[in-house]
């Protein structure tokens, strides 16, 4: 049973444009939401991260946009670059367990075309 | 600083052999996991440890087990491989409850 839901699994934007990635979650309980970055070959680093006492949080193009009530959070990157291209996953968690373990979605590929 | 690193990068096994992957950190970092990554499933943890001496399971950890005999070291065991574990594995630390940083992988293949 997948906990995070996470769409599209693909999507091609044109440079400058703005892409979206959405994230749904079933467990209440989860109060820590961060967006993981990949690119081919590498380890997933943090892109970004926010709290559900939060609606958005913003750094630099990246903006996380978060509605509690929906239990849904969204990645928007604005302007997107070419460099923006490699695959994203959100992820929920409980920030105040030990172990600070984390669920994440499945992914999405994005590809900026210049 | 290294940050942390995987051995080996990749590898090839016939169903039945076993195996260790080892995972290395320089950070001092408490927690430490192992994922394994698959096409459309994201990351799935395998085990985690909160502590030199200490390991827990996590979302996937049958036909796996993991050792945390030193706090920079993080061991994930194959007994006997199966074609169903063909896939990426990461592993990550953390220091606390904060963010996890994630190794460069290794990628196993069972034939």
């Amino acid at each position: 049973q997948q906990q995070v839901k996470q769409s599209p699994q693909s999507l091609i934007v044109q440079k400058g444009g703005i892409s979206i990635i959405n994230c749904a979650y079933e467990n209440t309980a989860f109060d820590y939401f961060p967006w993981y970055q990949q690119f081919p070959g590498k380890g997933p680093a943090l892109l970004i991260a926010i709290r559900p006492d939060v609606s958005e949080k913003k750094e630099g193009r990246f903006t996380i946009s978060f509605n509690k009530s929906a239990k849904q959070f969204s990645l928007h990157i604005m302007d997107s670059q070419p460099g923006d291209s490699a695959t994203y996953f959100c992820a929920a968690g409980f920030i105040k367990a030990a172990g600070n373990k984390l669920t994440f979605g499945g992914g999405t590929r994005v590809l900026v075309k210049p | 600083n290294a940050g942390v690193t995987q051995t080996p990068k990749f590898r090839v096994l016939k169903t039945g052999q076993s195996m260790t992957l080892l995972c290395a950190q320089d950070m001092n970092h408490e927690y430490m996991y192992w994922y394994r990554q698959d096409p459309g499933m994201g990351l799935r943890l395998i085990h985690y440890s909160v502590g030199e001496g200490t390991t827990a399971k996590g979302e996937v950890p049958d036909g796996y087990n993991v050792s945390r005999l030193k706090k920079q070291n993080f061991l994930l065991g194959l007994e006997s491989a199966a074609p169903s574990q063909t896939s990426v594995y990461f592993c990550a630390s953390s220091y606390g409850r904060h963010t996890q940083y994630f190794g460069p992988g290794t990628r196993l293949t069972v034939l």
